[in-house]
């Protein structure tokens, strides 16, 4: 079973920031922290990861709490074409580990 | 660089048929796993496959199999298809081959859509 917990769905007007929340309460100290996205019909795309450090890339900033229990990805300026589920995943970042996905976050960007 | 290729990428069946799907991966990665996505239960994990041997399986039936050639690329098979093998089978590529290192994410391709009537 997914080891995290996110909103169904989330709307977010045209250019501005998307936060997209996602608890994880059970994490271990080795886990690292996915997230995913899936554009309608397309497989999923890797967006950024981490383990108890913010990180930045050039798709999206990830904010883990200090008791990494939760997360928070960032659009910074959300674009008609962010519009997927984003999936929020806690992995141990080891070559044997499959993805284990929940059910997500629909977001929806509005124009 | 290419992506991750399958083939093909829409089939129809019907029940008690079998059915190959193949993957290429991305040049250089090793690894490739099989996933399922259905409307009911999601996006949930096949197998993987890292140089030849299956490193993973999730929990499916046996009637879902799959192996790896020398050159990385990569078939499921499903036999005795039933009404909800109907899906998108995804499959993924990496590295593989890195253990721990934390750069090591997965890359989709399209899928291929199933449909068993």
């Amino acid at each position: 079973d997914a080891k995290t917990t996110q909103p169904p769905s989330m709307d977010c007007a045209e250019g501005r920031a998307a936060n997209l929340p996602c608890n994880h309460s059970t994490i271990s100290g080795n886990e690292y922290v996915y997230w995913y996205r899936q554009i309608h019909s397309q497989g999923p795309q890797y967006i950024i990861h981490g383990l108890k450090n913010n990180e930045t890339n050039e798709m999206a900033s990830l904010i883990i709490t200090e008791d990494r229990k939760s997360s928070t990805l960032i659009l910074p300026h959300a674009t008609l074409r962010d519009t997927a589920v984003y999936y929020c995943i806690v992995r141990v970042d080891s070559g044997n580990t499959p993805l284990v996905f929940g059910k997500g976050t629909r977001l929806s960007v509005i124009a | 660089k290419a992506g991750v290729t399958q083939t093909p990428r829409y089939l129809i069946k019907t029940r008690g048929q079998q059915v190959t799907l193949s993957c290429s991966p991305i040049s250089g990665h090793r690894s490739v796993s099989w996933y399922q996505q259905t409307p009911g239960q999601g996006l949930q994990f096949l197998f993987e496959y890292f140089s030849e041997t299956q490193r993973n399986k999730g929990n499916f039936p046996g009637r879902f199999s799959g192996r790896q050639f020398s050159n990385s690329r990569s078939e499921m098979n499903v036999s005795t298809l039933e009404l909800g093998d109907s899906a998108l089978y995804l499959c993924a590529s990496r590295h593989g081959n890195f253990g721990d290192r934390p750069n090591n994410e997965q890359f989709f391709g399209p899928g291929t859509r199933l449909t068993v009537l």
